[in-house]
């Protein structure tokens, strides 16, 4: 079974500099999607990055960035600039490529706070 | 274009009683998958469904069942609550099954309190 850990629960950042949140995954697959989700207090998630498994490049999105190691099964999520709008809960999530399936399977979450 | 709706937003049950909780997707949206999100446990797969068939489901009990209808919406049902049933659940709606960049839109969940 594949299992999602991310080891910081808080994490704290100043307005306008850069945090990186941590997540480690375990998974025989070789194909799989690993996603960072953002759930700020009205608590809807949203998705903030996607990569795939089979890319080596790692995915952009405006501010945020991912270091995706695949042999080290670590996914991490750089967020430069941080803004006060940044601050929620950040979960890191897997999901199987195949298998006839959308499951997610998260990680416990980290808090960020930006500090102003 | 609407999002995810999820009714009610707050709910609060006694226990032993039951509950039916609701998920309207996208537009479009053939999948409705459940997540059940408590402090202690974190976020967990419910179940999942695509064109009114149950794919795949999670490791809860059988007090836990759901369905979708032909327009997509998708009930959730908790019979003989518990306590721990306490949490906020949350739907999230996708375009395909498993194909490829297919993204999760989420609700805004029920938060259900059992007291």
């Amino acid at each position: 079974a594949q299992t999602v850990t991310q080891s910081q629960p808080e994490m704290s950042v100043q307005e306008a500099e850069t945090v990186t949140l941590s997540c480690t995954y375990d998974t025989s697959e070789s194909d799989y999607y690993l996603f960072w989700y953002k759930q700020p207090p009205s608590r809807q998630m949203i998705l903030v990055i996607r990569q795939e498994a089979y890319k080596q490049q790692n995915a952009t999105e405006n501010r945020f960035s991912v270091n995706f190691q695949k042999a080290a099964k670590s996914f991490s999520l750089k967020i430069s600039d941080s803004q006060l709008g940044d601050a929620a809960m950040y979960f890191c999530a897997y999901r199987s490529e195949g298998g006839a399936t959308n499951k997610l399977i998260f990680g416990t979450g980290t808090l960020l706070a930006v500090q102003p | 274009k609407a999002g995810v709706t999820q009714t009610p937003r707050y709910l609060i049950k006694t226990r032993g009683q039951q509950v039916t909780l609701s998920c309207s997707p996208i537009s479009g949206h053939r999948s409705v998958s459940w997540y059940q999100q408590t402090p202690g446990q974190g976020l967990q797969f419910l179940f999942e469904y695509f064109s009114e068939t149950q794919r795949n489901k999670g490791n809860f009990p059988g007090r836990f069942s759901g369905r979708q209808f032909s327009n997509s919406r998708s009930e959730m049902n908790v019979s003989t609550l518990e306590l721990g049933d306490s949490a906020l659940y949350l739907c999230a709606s996708s375009l395909f099954l498993d194909r490829g960049r297919t993204e999760a839109f989420f609700g805004q969940g029920t938060r259900l309190t059992v007291v």
